[in-house]
């Protein structure tokens, strides 16, 4: 099967200007989830989807960023305006849900915001 | 404060031998756990998911344990080899089936 697709691969910003992210996941994955990883870090969730609808976006900086899944398939991830500290790689994640399954995750998003 | 907690220090080991990496943790009760591994420049790759009523899981040369008295899972890969070297990230189950993650332990294999 087809993995999990993301672009850009690689992306170079000034502080306050705006980026978008886009996901395609698995065929069939229901829940979809961007995370961001800061070099040397562990994985942070930002936003989790199950379907088109928001499960958890607690920890997503929601004065910056904003995320969208329609039709419950592709997602973007958006940020506006971009802080030095947004540097990090995006992570977007997709499964069939339950306790069952692991993450299918795609290559990620490197973003430098100079 | 809840807290995953992999060694910051990588793991160097002679090709061959059996390398075993822990996850503690604090402030969880997750009803599963689950193993990634990491190449640089790539996404996390799922490993194992073991449950909390499970002891132990094994796949091909892996091996994880659970101790949920312990609050921690060991993660062995047996006759390593140097294909094996990259960073591991243990994941707990956070509720509705969201994962929080380490920051994950650096192997290096040596031929």
């Amino acid at each position: 099967e087809a993995g999990v697709a993301q672009s850009p691969r690689y992306k170079i910003i000034e502080k306050r200007q705006s980026v978008a992210f886009w996901c395609n996941p698995i065929s069939g994955h229901a829940t979809l989830y961007w995370y961001q990883q800061i070099l040397g870090q562990g994985p942070k969730l930002l936003i989790q989807f199950q379907n088109n609808g928001v499960v958890d976006d607690s920890q997503l900086p929601k004065d910056r960023f904003s995320a969208e899944r329609l039709k419950g398939v592709d997602s973007t991830l958006k940020i506006q305006p971009a802080k030095l500290e947004d540097s990090a790689v995006y992570l977007c994640a997709s499964t069939y849900g339950g306790r069952n399954y692991g993450y299918t995750f795609g290559s990620g998003t490197r973003l430098t915001v100079v | 404060s809840q807290k995953i907690e992999q060694n910051s220090e990588a793991l160097n080991i002679q090709e061959g031998k059996t390398a075993t990496l822990t996850c503690n943790y604090t402030n969880y009760s997750p009803a599963y756990l689950q193993w990634y591994r990491q190449d640089p420049g790539r996404g996390p790759v799922f490993l194992l998911l073991i449950r909390e009523n499970e002891k132990e899981k094994r796949k091909e040369r892996l091996k994880v344990t659970f101790d949920t008295t312990l609050k921690q899972s060991l993660f062995h890969i047996t006759a390593s080899q140097p294909a094996d070297s990259a960073t591991y990230l243990c994941a707990l189950d956070h509720g509705n089936n969201r994962l929080a993650f380490g920051k994950g332990n650096q192997v290096v294999v040596i031929p």
